[in-house]
Parts: C-alpha cells; sequence; structure tokens
C-alpha cells in the first residue's frame, strides 16, 4: 500500500460544480496535512493546511478524519482556472523532515 | 518580496557530464529539500538539508550530490552516475522542526523548477 494515496482522475465537471476529492495515508502517527496545486509544467503552490479537524478557505474546505486516515478537499462553484492538478501532502511530523506526496488528482473544469 | 529561485529553467547535459542546478532563498527558513519529478508519478525526495553544513540523503539520492554551505544556497550536482537523470527538478525550502514544532507554520514553499534533459 502506498503510504499515500489519491485517486488520479481525471475529474471533469462542468463550471459551477461542486467537486470533492480524497486522499488516504496508511501512516497513523501523521501529524500535519496539505493540499498543493501544481498546474501543468509549474511548481507545487500551498493552497491549504490541515492542522486539526478540517479548515475552509472561500470556496475550498479540507477535513481530516483521522480515524479513517484520509483528508479531502471540496470545491465549490468550479470555475475554469481552478483546473489543475491538486497534490496531498502529509508529514509525520516526527522531526524528520519528511514530506510525502500523492502522486495528484487531475481536475478539468469545463465551460 | 520573498521566496524561491531556480537556475536555470531548462539545462541540457550530454552523456557523461557532471551539471549543478542552484537553488537559493530569502525566506530565512533553515530547511532546504531537493525533489524529482517525472511524468505521472508524486515527488521523491532525493537530500535534504536541516541546518548549514549537514544534509541527509532521501529516497533517490544515488547519482546525486548536494552542499550546503549558506543557509540561502543547496545547490544540486547531477553526476553522471545518475542513469536516468531527465526529470523536472524541485527546490523547496520550510521552517525548522523546533519552529514548527514551537507553533510555527510546517509548510513547504517551491522554486520554480529546472527541467534537465539529457542528449
Amino acid at each position: 500500500r502506498k503510504e499515500v494515496e489519491q485517486d488520479p482522475g481525471p475529474f471533469n465537471v462542468p463550471e459551477g460544480a461542486t467537486v470533492a476529492f480524497n486522499c488516504t495515508y496508511s501512516n497513523s502517527a501523521s501529524q500535519s496535512f496539505f493540499w498543493y496545486r501544481q498546474d501543468c509544467r509549474k511548481e507545487p503552490k500551498l493552497l491549504m493546511s490541515v492542522y486539526s479537524s478540517g479548515n475552509e478557505d472561500g470556496r475550498f474546505t479540507a477535513q481530516l478524519n483521522r480515524a479513517s486516515q484520509y483528508i479531502s478537499l471540496l470545491i465549490r462553484d468550479s470555475k475554469l482556472s481552478d483546473s489543475a492538478t491538486y497534490l496531498c501532502v502529509v508529514s509525520p511530523g516526527d522531526g524528520t523532515y519528511k514530506y510525502i506526496f500523492g502522486t495528484g488528482t487531475r481536475l478539468k473544469v469545463l465551460a | 518580496d520573498g521566496g524561491i529561485t531556480q537556475s536555470p529553467k531548462y539545462l541540457f547535459r550530454k552523456e557523461g557530464q557532471n551539471v549543478t542546478l542552484s537553488c537559493e532563498q530569502n525566506l530565512n527558513h533553515d530547511a532546504m529539500y531537493w525533489y524529482r519529478q517525472d511524468p505521472g508519478q508524486g515527488l521523491r525526495l532525493i537530500y535534504y538539508s536541516q541546518i548549514v553544513n549537514d544534509f541527509q540523503k532521501g529516497d533517490i539520492a544515488e547519482g546525486y550530490s548536494v552542499s550546503r554551505e549558506k543557509k540561502e544556497s543547496f545547490p544540486l550536482t547531477v553526476t553522471s552516475a545518475q542513469k536516468n537523470p531527465t526529470a523536472f527538478y524541485l527546490c523547496a525550502s520550510s521552517l525548522s522542526v523546533a519552529a514548527w514544532l514551537a507553533g510555527g507554520r510546517g509548510e513547504q514553499f517551491f522554486g520554480p523548477g529546472t527541467r534537465l534533459t539529457v542528449l
């Protein structure tokens, strides 16, 4: 089993739709969780950090379920500009400086 | 503006040649990282450094070398021993673990990347 798993997609959704991605992780001791956005041939950019049960930033909501070991990202009112690959990143928080990256979920928002 | 810079943006290497990728940050971060990304794959850690003059191997360090002589700089050398170096190389930085555990932010911030192609 991979340490961090994501559905690769692509998720094709119409503008204005709500879409959700899940990410599962295997290390139950993981402490910190992040969602990054990566555009084609660009570097990942931090979208949201998830430190407790979850948080919200505008149209984006991230939630953490420690019991089931997954985090989710919900995007409401999708825009064309949301089209990108979304990377789930997990850190054990044990001082090893190790960040484990999922392979990403590709989202295409259609006009 | 604070940030991470990488150069060059594109790099072409001939067989048997060593090349060095530059990474500089002015975020005053203690920790710096090098990742490699291949098409359709996640980021894989090559090396990381928690403090000046110290660095550790990541998951795929073979064929690569680094140095950390200054806090701001973490160059990566791709040696001729790396058999398949064509990839997108990303440098990142973050606060130290001590700052993180003290309530700071543990996020990594990335440079714009270097695309290396072997001719």
